[in-house]
């Protein structure tokens, strides 16, 4: 069975620093490509960032471009998403998914909740 | 640009069935989505992946009662003989080269 555990959600101050981690199991880790997503409060969902299963390639919203950062250690089966700069707009619950063949998302973490505040 | 369209609100009667509905913006008609569901206080789940030509491929444990259709760049998601716990938020989703994108949202209501 396919599991990813988010965990490192918390709260911070406004400009402060966070690292999430989401540790996988139940599938090669090394060959799938995955995703971020993000969730504000009663709002709908939004794409954060990808990475390959290499961890070359990576991808970012606009939103978060050149503030986050997305990695992984495939000897540990790990996904983590550094969160710099952050502002009171990046409050949501983030979500770790692994992506299918081509893109869609399946399945999904339980979530971790970060919260941006003074 | 890329861009699915849902309309924010929905509502059908127990047991009835319900068709929502992803528009693709201009130029993108030939991309394949993905439906997920999220119910209340939880987290999404996906339900399928939708291509252009109406087949689709739906996650383990998916009822029958969930299909979905294609129509040049609409993309549906039918739900029949509805029950309680289908009543939830509907998004649509795609990709593209480094790029994945969602749809606001449908928010389905069962009376």
């Amino acid at each position: 069975e396919v599991q990813l555990l988010e965990s490192g959600g918390g709260l911070v101050q406004p400009g402060g620093s966070l690292r999430l981690s989401c540790a996988a199991s139940g599938f090669t880790f090394s060959s799938c490509v995955m995703s971020w997503v993000r969730q504000a409060p009663g709002k709908g969902l939004e794409w954060v960032s990808r990475i390959s299963g290499s961890g070359y390639d990576t991808n970012y919203s606009d939103s978060v471009k050149g503030r986050f950062t997305i990695s992984r250690d495939n000897s540990k089966s790990t996904l983590y998403l550094q969160m710099n700069s952050l502002r009171d707009e990046d409050t949501a619950r983030y979500y770790c998914v692994k992506e299918g063949d081509v893109g869609w998302f399946d399945p999904w973490g339980q979530g971790t909740l970060v919260t941006v505040s003074a | 640009q890329l861009v699915l369209t849902q309309s924010p609100s929905a509502s059908a009667s127990l047991g009835a069935s319900v068709k929502l509905t992803c528009t693709l913006s201009s130029g993108h008609s030939s991309y394949a989505i993905a439906w997920h569901q999220q119910q209340p206080e939880k987290g999404p789940r996906y339900l399928m992946k939708l291509n252009s030509d109406g087949s689709h491929t739906k996650g383990d444990g998916i009822p029958d009662r969930f299909s979905g259709s294609s129509s040049g760049a609409e993309r549906s998601l039918i739900i029949s003989g509805l029950q309680s716990e289908d009543e939830a938020d509907y998004y649509c989703q795609t990709w593209g080269s480094g790029i994945r994108l969602f749809g606001g949202g449908t928010r389905l209501t069962v009376l």
